[in-house]
């Protein structure tokens, strides 16, 4: 079938740390490749995609990589800021599913000044 | 952007439920997801152009519609303690596409007694 996993939260990090969030995938079909980022009391926002195999999606400094052979994507921010604490969820979407989406259970970041 | 009513709900066991979405202008895809507490959303079903156009892992009791204004209903009969959830309503352009955004409303918060 096709479903998702993350790397557990929640996550602590001090300003300007390295953030890396783990997620690997398992689908019936060709996935394209998704981080939604949801703040206090919001709706889930689009962060960034990627449709095929090595592509790289980017987004506010955050970065993915569509690994076909370890069938990950996983999250990297270079440098986070406080802003940037919120729940992060991966998800795919194959094409013989229409448009729905599978989602992972999310990781709570928190980044303290 | 995408709208809810109402933000939240409280419902005993048995009653029924009708949560409200109303799409960004323009678009013709309605989805719903299911996010209970610490997980990621499932999916529960979505509308293209006033149609069921695909269903996840949901009873019957869960039912939809959708309107030509772009709004649209989601109704929950019989409803049992486990339906305690965030209710998120998505919508997008295109029938939904594979890569098309969804784009996602900030939810009504469901809780039953």
């Amino acid at each position: 079938g096709n479903s998702v996993t993350q790397m557990e939260g929640p996550v602590t990090l001090s300003e300007e740390a390295f953030l890396t969030i783990n997620c690997t995938y398992t689908a019936t079909g060709y996935p394209s490749l998704f981080w939604y980022v949801q703040y206090p009391g919001e709706g889930l926002q689009l962060l960034l995609k990627a449709t095929k195999a090595d592509d790289k999606g980017s987004n506010k400094g955050f970065e993915a990589t569509y690994r076909k052979e370890t069938t990950s994507f996983h999250l990297e921010k270079g440098s986070v800021q406080v802003s940037d604490s919120a729940v992060y969820f991966c998800a795919l979407s194959v094409s013989n599913t229409g448009n729905q989406f599978y989602f992972g259970t999310g990781t709570s970041l928190t980044v303290i000044p | 952007g995408v709208t809810q009513s109402p933000t939240h709900l409280i419902k005993t066991r048995g009653q029924q439920v009708t949560l409200r979405c109303s799409s960004q202008s323009g678009h013709n895809t309605v989805s719903w997801y299911q996010q209970a507490l610490g997980q990621g959303p499932q999916f529960i079903f979505q509308y293209y152009r006033k149609e069921e156009n695909g269903r996840g892992n949901f009873p019957p009791r869960f039912s939809g519609l959708q309107f030509p204004n772009d709004s649209s209903e989601l109704n929950v009969n019989a409803l049992e303690l486990d339906d305690s959830a965030l209710y998120l309503c998505a919508s997008s352009l295109g029938g939904g596409g594979l890569y098309n955004e969804q784009f996602f409303g900030p939810g009504t918060r469901l809780t039953v007694l």
